[in-house]
């Protein structure tokens, strides 16, 4: 069956500095892969989608790269800051649904 | 900015009770999902709705659970008879194309 892994369950980097997220995925070829932030509390909230046929794609200060050789996406965040605190999940299609990793909760601190 | 909302916020209720949980999706969107969280779990799915039916359930979506789309803007998750397991965070969400889902702010449900 199809996996996703989030291989850091938590991660803790100064402000400023840049913060590098992996998702690992096995069994799979998904058509794109996508990227969501949530709060405590909260429900998910999208940030970048990235198809297959893509390498690279950006947001503001956000960094989205797919490998499909790999089976690997790596979600950069430049010039982090506290706001920037929360726990991002991988995300993938498969039929109607999406399937989410477990996440991986980012600390910025000051 | 259009969102996905939910009601109610929280729901407390006694194990074997029936629950409703309501959402309304972005008005133009097509496609309904249910989610669920258990605490300090990963979000799960539950459900899928396109067309008045449903397109694909979960394994946790059992003969317990059952959606509906009573009218235009409602989309509702109704839990029958509830169990101590169900308690979680529902979370609702809705999509033009099949591709982003905008999930709502979630309905905390706790079974005692």
């Amino acid at each position: 069956s199809q996996k996703i892994e989030q291989n850091s369950e938590a991660l803790n980097i100064q402000e400023g500095k840049t913060a590098t997220l992996t998702c690992n995925y096995t069994n799979y070829s998904p058509a794109y892969l996508q990227w969501y932030r949530q709060d405590p509390g909260r429900g998910p909230v999208f940030l970048l989608l990235i198809r297959e046929n893509e390498k690279e794609k950006r947001k503001e200060r956000l960094k989205v790269t797919f490998d499909t050789t790999l089976k690997q996406s790596l979600f950069h965040i430049t010039a982090s800051q506290p706001a920037d605190s929360a726990t991002y999940l991988c995300a993938l299609p498969h039929a109607s649904k999406i399937i989410f990793g477990s996440g991986t909760r980012l600390s910025i601190r000051p | 900015e259009p969102e996905v909302t939910q009601t109610p916020s929280h729901q407390v209720t006694q194990m074997g009770q029936e629950v409703i949980l309501r959402c309304v999706p972005i008005s133009n969107h097509l496609y309904f999902y249910w989610y669920r969280q258990i605490l300090g779990q990963k979000v799960e799915f539950l459900v899928s709705f396109y067309n008045n039916e449903i397109s694909e359930k979960s394994e946790i979506f059992d003969d317990q659970f059952s959606v509906e789309r009573p009218d235009g803007s409602n989309f509702t998750l109704k839990i029958r008879s509830t169990k101590l397991e169900d308690s979680a965070m529902y979370f609702c969400a809705s999509s033009g194309l099949f591709e982003t889902q905008y999930f709502g702010p979630g309905t905390r449900l706790l079974v005692l």
